[in-house]
């Protein structure tokens, strides 16, 4: 069974820490994704990379950056948490010539207090 | 930025009703895909269409994307409790190379 699998379901950080989500998928695909879900505004994406060390910003970059270092695990880092950035957090891979059928993982609920 | 506007945002019904979400944009999509998600999981990919005024059916679930690719609708018949959960449109731009999602219906079918 094909899965992308975030490291986190719910994770609690304090204001000010730098916060690591970490994500893995199987099935060898190309692109990854982070989304944020927040009721009400559906999910918004923040980046997403094409390959290996590639990476482009999505709508909302801004308090975030990410990490691709292998083609099967992208990371998104807070680099100074903040209250704002309290949600749900979604990653999400999809196949080269498929780029729009994304493949979620359960997600991490990210408190920051 | 391309903006998906889904309608009804809520929507309570009883086992057996029918229903229709919609999903507009005034922007036109590549194709457009609807994902249905159940508390403290991903979304889950449903279905994908690709060419205007094309219809998919997906058991008792009816996909219908407009003629000009600006807008879908989802038409559940005969609802059932398994059905409840959050449904989500998304539109895709080849252009962009992204997606953009709608805010969501939350449907909850009640036995």
């Amino acid at each position: 069974d094909v899965k992308v699998t975030q490291s986190s379901r719910y994770l609690v950080k304090r204001t000010g820490e730098k916060v690591f989500l970490e994500c893995v998928q199987d099935m060898d695909h190309e692109n990854m994704f982070w989304y944020r879900q927040d009721p009400g505004l559906g999910l918004r994406l923040i980046y997403f990379s094409y390959d290996v060390k590639m990476k482009e910003k999505g709508d909302i970059p801004e308090g975030y950056s990410v990490s691709r270092e292998k083609k099967e695990r992208f990371s998104l880092i807070l680099e100074s948490a903040s209250t704002n950035q309290t949600s749900m957090y979604l990653c999400a891979s999809s196949a080269l010539g498929a780029f729009e059928k994304l493949f979620f993982g359960s997600g991490t609920q990210l408190s920051v207090l | 930025t391309q903006l998906l506007e889904q309608s009804p945002q809520f929507l309570s019904i009883q086992e057996g009703e029918n229903l229709t979400v919609y999903c507009n944009s005034s922007s036109v999509f590549s194709s457009l895909q609807w994902y249905r998600q159940e508390p403290g999981e991903g979304p889950v990919l449903l279905v994908t269409v690709v060419t205007g005024g094309e219809v998919k059916k997906l058991k008792r679930l009816t996909f219908q994307f407009g003629d000009a690719r600006k807008d879908s609708s989802l038409h559940i018949t005969a609802a059932q409790p398994g059905d409840t959960g959050l449904y989500l449109c998304a539109g895709y731009n080849t252009n962009a190379g992204k997606s953009t999602f709608g805010d969501g219906t939350t449907l909850t079918v009640k036995p």
